[in-house]
């Protein structure tokens, strides 16, 4: 499945770091999602865009921050990230935001040294 | 918010056995949607339940709604080692675009 795009596909990186992960759509979605997964909490929303405008911030740590420059584009930039951010990290896009099924990236996997 | 728990956390079983799934919610669901997880991979969505008591099949696949739309149940008969993985249940959240994910049914099947 190539619906949904995401790089890189795993990342390290040290605390003090700043990086961007990048998802793609090319499903002609108006929807675009975060999650967090892990092993402790399996599907963890974090933020929600719909038409480019963030409908849902998932009460996510600043060190966080979501960009949605097109209906098709979403990153995540990190910085100054805790070991307890390794986890993976699932893209999703939707046609809209109610009763409309998700389709998911293969994710990045991050790991904070 | 609204919450869905989904029982039981693991699942083993033998190949050819069956397996079923739980997902309960305390709150009536407008909806329900399931989907599926491979190991090393990415959830993919397999249906979406909306009637109360409505019932769809996927092949071996069989998906509940409730009557009160409470409650959703996946059963698989005949298990094969190609349904391993993890199954998750969503319903909608109490904001647009907020779905809640159940917990998730790893299953693994022994040959």
């Amino acid at each position: 499945e190539t619906g949904v795009t995401q790089t890189p596909r795993h990342l390290v990186m040290g605390m003090t770091n700043k990086k961007s992960l990048k998802c793609e759509q090319h499903l002609g979605h108006n929807a675009m999602y975060w999650y967090k997964q892990s092993a402790k909490k399996p599907l963890e929303l974090m933020f929600v865009y719909s038409l480019e405008e963030r409908v849902e911030n998932n009460s996510v740590p600043s060190r966080f921050s979501p960009e949605c420059p097109n209906s098709s584009h979403l990153f995540l930039h990190l910085h100054t990230l805790q070991p307890e951010d390794s986890a993976l990290y699932l893209c999703a896009s939707s046609q809209g935001t109610a009763l409309y099924e998700q389709y998911f990236g293969p994710g990045t996997r991050l790991t904070v040294t | 918010g609204q919450q869905v728990m989904q029982i039981p956390q693991y699942q083993h079983v033998q190949e050819g056995e069956d397996f079923t799934t739980y997902c309960n919610s305390s709150t009536t669901l407008s909806n329900i949607q399931w989907y599926k997880q491979r190991p090393g991979g990415h959830p993919v969505f397999l249906i979406q339940l909306v009637k109360s008591g409505e019932v769809k099949k996927q092949k071996r696949l069989t998906f509940q709604f409730g009557e009160a739309k409470k409650n959703s149940s996946l059963h698989i008969t005949a298990t094969q080692t190609t349904d391993v993985g993890t199954y998750f249940c969503a319903g909608p959240g109490t904001k647009a675009g907020k779905s809640t994910f159940g917990d998730g049914t790893t299953l693994t099947v022994k040959p």
